[in-house]
């Protein structure tokens, strides 16, 4: 079945640092969606990816889609404590049709030493 | 406005019992899903709902699984003889569905189900 990968499953920073987490299909993907779960919270909706080689900002986040929209990165520059959590990437597959099931990494799970 | 909203918050129930677990999603929104988190894991897809009928319930780990969502709104998840492996957070998330395109997920706070 489809499958998502996500590495590194753990990241441990000092503040200040960059953080990269990498998310890989095991099929080519419709989109890719990241979302950021804080401890003890549910996952919120970040951003969405579409086109093959799409890039995406927000503030210190950037956000990359595969030329053959297989894989995905986030990129943190100059990592907060607020930066803390679960990042999630998850996709729907190419040829789900009406069917809107993501498919799930299982998170990179960022620490940030103040 | 309002969000998914998830109730109970908790539960806890003993070994052999029936629970359910309701979710109220926002309004308008006509897909709504269903998953289980346990600590340390991703969220994993249960149970996915277009309007009132379950468009893909691939996910339910057995037959002690059910949901149903009558009216096209709320939506409740039933499990029958509960066993302790079925601790976990449970987390509902709905969205307006489309046809053209994806649109994000947003998710409710959780019930946190405890077996003993």
């Amino acid at each position: 079945g489809q499958q998502v990968m996500q590495i590194p499953q753990y990241q441990h920073v000092q503040e200040g640092e960059d953080f990269t987490t990498y998310c890989n299909s095991s099929t080519t993907l419709s989109n890719i969606q990241w979302y950021k779960q804080r401890p003890g919270g549910h996952p919120v909706f970040l951003i969405q990816l579409v086109k093959s080689g799409e890039v995406k900002k927000q503030k210190r986040l950037t956000f990359q889609f595969g030329e053959a929209k297989k894989n995905s990165s986030l990129h943190i520059t100059a990592t907060q404590t607020t930066d803390v959590g679960t990042y999630f990437c998850a996709g729907n597959g190419k040829n789900a049709g009406n069917n809107r099931k993501l498919i799930w990494g299982l998170g990179t799970s960022l620490a940030v030493n103040p | 406005g309002a969000g998914v909203s998830q109730t109970p918050s908790n539960k806890v129930t003993e070994k052999g019992k029936y629970v359910e677990l309701r979710c109220d999603p926002i309004s308008g929104h006509t897909a709504l899903y269903w998953y289980r988190q346990s600590l340390g894991q991703g969220p994993e897809f249960l149970i996915y709902f277009q309007g009132t009928g379950a468009a893909d319930d691939s996910g339910l780990p057995n037959d002690r699984f059910f949901a149903v969502r009558p009216e096209g709104s709320v939506s409740t998840l039933k499990i029958q003889r509960t066993e302790r492996g079925d601790s976990a957070m449970y987390l509902c998330a709905s969205s307006p569905h489309s046809t053209s395109g994806y649109n994000e997920q947003f998710f409710g706070p959780g019930t946190r189900l405890t077996v003993l």
